[in-house]
C-alpha cells in the first residue's frame, strides 16, 4: 500500500539551483525517511527526522516536517548533476514499523 | 562492510520455471526485507524477516516462498510466477525491525518472465 503522495512528480533544474520535493502521508507515523534511487538501482537512505523534529540538516539536505499537516519536505540545495535521481519520503509507521514509500519525484539536473 | 548484495543482477524465467534471489549482509543486521518495484512506482513491501522468523508476509502469492536460513541470508524462491511478476526485486536489512532503523538496500535483481 502506498502512504502517500509526493510532489511534483518530476523535477528539471539548472546545475546550481535547489530543489524542493515535498511529500504528503495519511497515518501517524515514527519518522520519516528519505530515499534516493539511481535509474533501476538500490535505494540509498539520505536522512531520517523523527516525528517529534521540526527540521533536520544533513550536507545539502534540508527536511522539515509538519506533522498537524502530515507533510515533509525536502531541500536539495546548490544541486549537482550527479543529484539527478529519483527521491522517494518514506514513512515508519506508528502501528507496524513498516516502511510505506511515497510515489517519489524524478529529479533531472541539467549541467 | 556497509553493503547488501544481491545475485543474480538479470534473471529471466519462463512461467514454469523454479529459480532464487539471493542476498546477503554482514552489516550484522537482524532485519531483512524483500521488497517488489515496479517500473516508476516506488518499492512495495513484500516480506519482513526480524531474527530470522517471518515477521511480516504482505499478502504475497505463493509462487513467492522467501527464507532465511542465517542471520545474514536471504533468499526468495519463485516458482509458477506471471509475467506481471516481472520487476526489480531489492533487498534490504536494517538493524532491527522497530523504530527509527534505516534501510540499508542491495542493488536489487531485475526479474523478467517470459
Amino acid at each position: 500500500s502506498q502512504q502517500g503522495e509526493e510532489d511534483p512528480q518530476a523535477l528539471s533544474i539548472q546545475e546550481g539551483e535547489n530543489a524542493t520535493m515535498n511529500c504528503s502521508y495519511k497515518t501517524s507515523i515514527n519518522n520519516l525517511q528519505w530515499y534516493r534511487q539511481n535509474s533501476g538501482r538500490g535505494l540509498v537512505h539520505l536522512i531520517l527526522i523523527r516525528s517529534n523534529e521540526r527540521e533536520k540538516h544533513s550536507g545539502r539536505l534540508r527536511v522539515t516536517l509538519d506533522t498537524s499537516k502530515k507533510s515533509s519536505s525536502l531541500l536539495i540545495t546548490a544541486s549537482r548533476a550527479a543529484d539527478t535521481a529519483s527521491y522517494f519520503c518514506a514513512t515508519e509507521e506508528d502501528s507496524s514499523y513498516k516502511l510505506i514509500f511515497g510515489s517519489g519525484t524524478r529529479l533531472l539536473v541539467r549541467p | 562492510d556497509t553493503e547488501v548484495t544481491q545475485t543474480p543482477k538479470h534473471l529471466v524465467m519462463g512461467m514454469t520455471n523454479k529459480k532464487s534471489l539471493k542476498c546477503e549482509q554482514h552489516m550484522g543486521h537482524r532485519a531483512m526485507y524483500w521488497y517488489k518495484q515496479k517500473a516508476k512506482k516506488p518499492p512495495e513491501l513484500m516480506f519482513v524477516y526480524s531474527y530470522e522468523k517471518l515477521s511480516i508476509n504482505e499478502s504475497v502469492p505463493s509462487r513467492f516462498s522467501p527464507e532465511c536460513p542465517n542471520s545474514s541470508l536471504l533468499n526468495l524462491h519463485l516458482h509458477a510466477l506471471q509475467p506481471e511478476d516481472s520487476a526489480l526485486y531489492l533487498c534490504a536489512s536494517s538493524a532491527a525491525e522497530g523504530r527509527y532503523n534505516e534501510q540499508f538496500f542491495g542493488p536489487g535483481t531485475r526479474l523478467t518472465v517470459l
